[in-house]
C-alpha cells in the first residue's frame, strides 16, 4: 500500500531564504509525482507536475526533483516571499491502481517578513 | 475557463437528512475524484470514476454514493448524514492513466448538525 509522508508538518522562515519541502513516498513504482499549494480555505492548485521518467521540474522560483529509487521528492523555493506562505501538498498514483492518487498530509509554510 | 466547479460551497444539514454535490469539469477529463479533507487527516478519497457510467470506491466510501451519467458531471450523495461527515469535500479532474496533472475544485464545505 503506498504511503506518502511529507516531514515537517509546518516551517517558518524569514523572507527572502531559499528552503526545501520533502516528500517521501513507500512504493516506487509509481506513474508520476504532483506537487500542490493550498491556501486556507480554498482547493488545490497544481504547482509541477514530473513524470517517472524525468529527474526535476522547474517553474518559476521553483523546483521539484524525483528519486524513484530512493522514494523522495524535494520541492525547492528560491528567494521566498510572504506570498509563498501556504500549505505545500505532493501526491502520486501507483502504477498498481493509477486511479487512486494518495496526498502527503502537507506542509504548512509560513514566510515572515 | 471554469476548470473544475463545484456546487455547493457551504451547506449545513440536520443528521438524518439526505443531500447531493455536484462537480462539473469542463476540460473533458475521463478521470473524476471526490475528496475529503479534515484536519489531521489529509485528503482522503472517497470515490472516484474513470469514465461515464462507471464508479469505484475510494478509502472511505461508507455513507456515500456517486454517479457518473454525464462524463462532465460527477455527483457525490449522503443519504443519511451524519456529524462524522462534516468536512470540506473537493472534487477533482484528470486526464486517463495516472499520468495527467490533476485539477481541483474550490471545496463544498458540508455542517452535520
Amino acid at each position: 500500500k503506498q504511503e506518502v509522508t511529507q516531514i515537517p508538518a509546518a516551517l517558518s522562515v524569514p523572507e527572502g531564504e531559499n528552503l526545501v519541502l520533502n516528500c517521501s513516498f513507500t512504493d516506487s513504482a509509481i506513474y508520476n509525482l504532483q506537487w500542490f499549494r493550498q491556501d486556507p480555505g480554498k482547493g488545490l492548485t497544481s504547482l509541477l507536475l514530473i513524470q517517472s521518467s524525468q529527474r526535476e521540474q522547474t517553474s518559476g522560483r521553483l523546483n521539484a526533483s524525483l528519486d524513484k529509487s530512493s522514494g523522495r521528492s524535494t520541492l525547492y523555493i528560491a528567494a521566498s516571499q510572504p506570498g509563498d506562505s501556504a500549505t505545500y501538498l505532493c501526491a502520486v498514483p501507483g502504477y498498481s491502481s493509477a486511479s487512486k492518487i494518495i496526498f502527503g498530509s502537507g506542509t504548512r509554510l509560513s514566510i515572515r517578513p | 475557463n471554469a476548470g473544475v466547479t463545484q456546487t455547493p460551497k457551504f451547506r449545513v444539514l440536520k443528521t438524518g437528512q439526505s443531500m447531493t454535490l455536484l462537480c462539473a469539469q469542463d476540460m473533458n477529463h475521463e478521470y473524476m475524484y471526490w475528496y475529503r479533507q479534515d484536519p489531521g487527516m489529509g485528503l482522503r478519497l472517497i470515490h472516484y470514476s474513470v469514465g461515464e457510467g462507471t464508479t469505484a470506491k475510494g478509502e472511505v466510501p461508507d455513507g456515500y454514493n456517486v454517479s457518473r451519467l454525464k462524463k462532465q458531471n460527477f455527483l457525490l450523495g449522503l443519504e443519511s448524514a451524519a456529524p462524522s461527515q462534516t468536512s470540506v469535500y473537493f472534487c477533482a479532474s484528470s486526464y486517463p492513466g495516472g499520468a495527467g496533472e490533476l485539477f481541483f475544485g474550490e471545496g463544498s464545505r458540508l455542517t452535520v448538525l
